[in-house]
């Protein structure tokens, strides 16, 4: 199973919104709406931030929201805040109750 | 509150094992799948497998067939991830982390980790 891929890294400026793709294979992407986003601040533990491609859970800001496209998920952050400055990293079934992380993407707010 | 807490870090030379623990609280363990993942030094975030606590069943990623294995107690409330025949490239930290589903149902989304373990594989 290979990770899904991401950008290496995005940067954006505060107000701005930014995009990180996902894109996977028509084995796991493609084929179901099961993507979900995590964000990653150092020391903290990883936070759900997207489920089911688009869903926000209770507490997660509406400046967040998700798509898919096909073969590639994306995750868009609306009015970028200093605190969004992490790495992200989206997840999505593949199949037979397994899962593929992508290689990560790291998020700067300049 | 729901808090996991895992096992401290370890110190393994090549070849050898090591178990992590994962010990739940503040929900009703065999309600929720637990899954495994790890992270390696500046490496991105790779999902080892899951267990179902309620019956001990498994399921692990491909990369690591034949050589992890996740077990419960569940009379503790703590799942166990052990890896055998530990190679340098297993250095990592390993996380803990509960599916978002409940109630016996698989989602494939994690709520909450545990604060990860660091094993180190180093002759």
């Amino acid at each position: 199973q290979s990770a899904l891929t991401q950008p290496a890294s995005v940067s954006g400026s505060p107000g701005q919104s930014i995009t990180i793709s996902c894109t996977g294979t028509s084995s796991d992407v493609g084929s179901y709406n099961l993507v979900s986003w995590y964000q990653l601040h150092p020391g903290k533990a990883p936070k759900l931030m997207i489920y089911d491609n688009t869903k926000r859970p209770s507490g997660v800001s509406n400046r967040f929201s998700g798509s898919k496209s096909g073969n590639t998920a994306s995750l868009t952050i609306s009015g970028l805040q200093a605190e969004d400055e992490a790495d992200y990293y989206c997840c999505s079934y593949a199949g037979s109750s397994t899962l593929v992380f992508g290689g990560g993407t790291e998020l700067t707010v300049v | 509150q729901v808090q996991l807490v895992q096992s401290g870090a370890e110190v393994k030379k090549p070849g050898a094992s090591v178990k992590v623990s994962c010990k739940a609280s503040g929900y009703t363990f065999t309600d929720y799948y637990m899954h495994w993942v790890r992270q390696a030094p500046g490496q991105g975030l790779e999902w080892m497998g899951w267990i179902n606590p309620n019956n001990g069943g498994t399921k692990y990623a491909q990369n690591f067939q034949g050589w992890v294995t996740m077990t419960r107690d569940t009379s503790i409330s703590t799942a166990y991830m052990e890896l055998s025949r530990l190679t340098s490239d297993d250095t990592a930290v390993y996380y803990c982390a509960r599916d978002f589903g409940g109630y016996d149902f698989w989602s494939g989304y994690f709520d909450y980790w545990g604060q990860g373990t660091l094993v180190t594989v180093s002759s």
